[in-house]
């Protein structure tokens, strides 16, 4: 069984500051894990993903994430948030033959 | 530009009617994928389909069919359209390799009525 955990709903932050959005696993297996983005009226497109190879992560638009296996967390960062990252985020974790669950997402508000 | 096409952007459906989300890609990948988007819920897989000629049923089926009679096309079928299917649905494409991403449409917002 494996299952995915956003733990917040909403984050809002001031352009220039981190963006830290949090994602918690759970899975029987070694997990695939990605994040994707939504932004208004779109379908959703993948910033990185984590297939156990380097557990630091590097994805689109200055975004990154890491991979901790003790915390059974995927957290995502980007050091300076800029007004275009307002949007949805989904962590996403895959097991071994492929079966995704996605998490509820995260609203990403930017102010100026 | 390459992707997924999926048609109608939006449409409003008297329930009882029935319905087809229509969806086609041009990357030639094998597999492709229906979910639908509700808030707080995140995307549940309705219909997936590994290759051109098979299909198998996700976590929210019921009410729902598809076809997939060759690779690029993969259409949505509501045989009877109900009220709790008022949704946003996307359809995705992956090369089916393992870890590969999906690709994702704009998505068709359905109200049923």
């Amino acid at each position: 069984a494996q299952s995915v955990t956003q733990l917040d709903s909403h984050v809002s932050v001031s352009e220039g500051t981190p963006v830290l959005l949090r994602c918690n696993y759970s899975s029987s297996y070694s997990p695939s894990l990605f994040w994707y983005v939504q932004h208004p009226n779109k379908g959703l497109q993948l910033l990185l993903k984590y297939t156990s190879a380097a557990t630091l992560v590097k994805g689109i638009n200055g975004f990154e994430a890491e991979f901790k296996k003790s915390e059974t967390s995927f957290h995502l960062t980007k050091p300076s948030a800029h007004m275009s990252d307002a949007a949805e985020y989904f962590c996403v974790v895959g097991n071994s033959w492929g079966k995704l669950q996605f998490g509820a997402g995260t609203q990403v508000v930017v102010t100026p | 530009i390459a992707g997924i096409t999926q048609a109608p952007t939006s449409q409003i459906l008297a329930a009882g009617r029935r319905m087809t989300l229509r969806c086609t890609q041009d990357m030639r990948h094998n597999a492709m994928y229906w979910y639908r988007q509700d808030l707080g819920l995140g995307l549940r897989l309705i219909h997936y389909s590994n290759t051109a000629g098979t299909t198998g049923k996700g976590e929210v089926p019921d009410g729902y069919s598809v076809s997939r009679a060759n690779t690029d096309d993969f259409p949505l079928t509501l045989a009877s359209a109900v009220p709790s299917q008022t949704s946003v649905y996307f359809c995705a494409s992956s090369s089916q390799a393992r870890n590969s991403p999906l690709h994702f449409g704009n998505g068709t917002r359905l109200t049923v009525t």
